[in-house]
């Protein structure tokens, strides 16, 4: 049981360069989410997807797309990357709520370190 | 909207001191707490939560209790280990939201 994985672990992009980040689940989540990690700033909500198929915008979308094509997998993609776009990027999944609990626990990917030049 | 606020960083202690590490939220209704740690190199873990007022999260000799008076979610710890080096993220999920929203994370680093 892998848990929340992701590849590539680190990668190095030109400006207006596009690239694809994976992220797999293996725990039959219905909930994936993409975080960026930027010093001093905490964990902002980039895009997440509350089934396969399904997605929607976070706190910070622009300059990223998204798709869930099957339910294990949760693909982040910059299209023409940008310098502003350097940083950790976190993938977590959880299950989904049940009616009268509340937030499930979510479960991080060790992250992609990503440095736009 | 919600968010929340850590105490800032870094914090350098001793082995075996006391830590605390404020947190303190705005939300509306009754937002779910949490704190999370990210030891070095790796994804962030959940360390304790607590889902209504006066609830004490647990873990690993770390404590939080949620109170709702002072909007407040303060880790603690009795006695840190160098093990326990790592950054610590307190979030919030808003009522009814299947969304986290982080503080700023705060840099522990315990000397042996």
């Amino acid at each position: 049981n892998a848990g929340v994985t992701q590849t590539p672990k680190f990668r190095v992009l030109k400006t207006g360069q596009s690239m694809t980040l994976l992220c797999a689940q293996d725990m039959n989540h219905e909930y994936m989410y993409w975080y960026r990690q930027d010093p001093g700033m905490g964990l902002r909500l980039i895009h997440y997807s509350v089934g396969e198929g399904t997605t929607a915008k976070g706190e910070v979308p622009d300059g990223y797309n998204v798709s869930r094509l099957k339910k294990q997998n949760f693909l982040l993609g910059l299209e023409s990357a940008a310098p502003s776009q350097t940083s950790v990027y976190f993938c977590a999944s959880s299950f989904l709520r049940t009616s009268g609990s509340r937030m499930e626990t979510q479960y991080f990917g060790p992250g992609t370190r990503l440095l736009v030049l | 909207g919600n968010s929340v606020t850590q105490m800032e960083g870094p914090v350098t202690l001793s082995e075996e001191a006391f830590l605390t590490i404020n947190c303190t939220y705005t939300a509306t209704g009754y937002p779910s707490l949490f704190w999370y740690v990210q030891y070095p190199g790796e994804g962030l873990q959940l360390l304790l939560k607590a889902t209504k007022a006066d609830d004490k999260g647990s873990n690993k000799g770390f404590e939080a209790t949620y109170r709702k008076e002072t909007t407040s979610f303060h880790l603690e710890k009795g006695s840190v280990q160098v093990s326990d080096s790592a950054v610590y993220f307190c979030a919030l999920s808003g009522q009814g939201a299947q969304k986290l929203v982080f503080g700023q994370g705060t840099r522990l680093t315990i000397n042996p």
